[in-house]
């Protein structure tokens, strides 16, 4: 039973443009929620987090929103650089989980051209 | 401050051989995580140590030990490698007590190959 889902397996855009990925889950306990992004032969990085108690989280270009009614995540890339060229990672913990215990979705490849 | 690191990189096993694979971190975190990565399914958790002195059983424990030598270090043991265990390996740490949220720190990973 896949909890933490990324249904699109890679997304392409332009230099420039907005990069839009989205997450959903199926667990009404998460309450907390994590994009990591990970660049090959590496391993994943902290990139922006948002708790149950907001629907949005802004760092620079980084913006994640939260539709708790839908069960719904998206990160917001703008604009999108060849360096965000990686996999994308959501995650999310539930209150009461011992320490912490995250659970991922599948990864999304973004790949931003020139 | 090398935050996570692993030993080694890269492995390739035999059917039946087994291995440990070190994880250390530097970063005085209580909790630490030992994960594999495979195509199509994100990142699953293998075990789980709260704390020094503790270990827990995550979503896919079977075929897997693990030792939490003291706060730092926490090993994964393969004690009868399986071609299904080919995977990414990569552990984490966090600085948690008894409350979700906190961001964990990955390390870079040993991919293993077992033939």
């Amino acid at each position: 039973d896949q909890q933490v889902k990324q249904n699109s397996p890679s997304l392409s855009v332009q230099e420039g443009r907005i990069s839009i990925l989205n997450c959903d889950y199926t667990n009404s306990m998460f309450d907390y929620f994590l994009w990591y992004k990970k660049y090959p032969a590496e391993g994943p990085t902290f990139l922006i987090s948002i708790s149950s108690i907001k629907d949005k989280n802004e760092d620079g270009r980084f913006t994640v929103f939260l539709n708790k009614s839908a069960k719904h995540l998206s990160l917001h890339i703008v604009p999108s650089q060849p360096g965000d060229s990686a996999v994308y990672f959501c995650a999310a913990s539930a209150r009461g989980t011992s320490y912490g215990k995250l659970t991922f979705g599948q990864g999304t490849i973004l790949t931003v051209h020139p | 401050n090398a935050g996570v690191t692993q030993t080694p990189k890269f492995q390739v096993l035999k059917t039946g051989q087994s291995m440990t694979l070190q994880c250390a971190q530097d970063m005085n975190h209580n909790s630490m995580y030992w994960y594999r990565q495979d195509p199509g399914m994100g990142l699953r958790l293998i075990y789980y140590s709260a704390s020094e002195g503790t270990t827990d059983k995550g979503e896919v424990p079977n075929g897997y030990n693990v030792s939490r030598l003291n706060k730092r270090e926490f090993s994964l043991r393969l004690e009868s490698a399986a071609p299904s265990q080919t995977s990414v390996y990569f552990c984490a740490s966090s600085d948690l007590g008894l409350a979700s949220g906190n961001e964990q720190f990955f390390g870079p990973g040993t991919r293993l190959t077992v033939l």
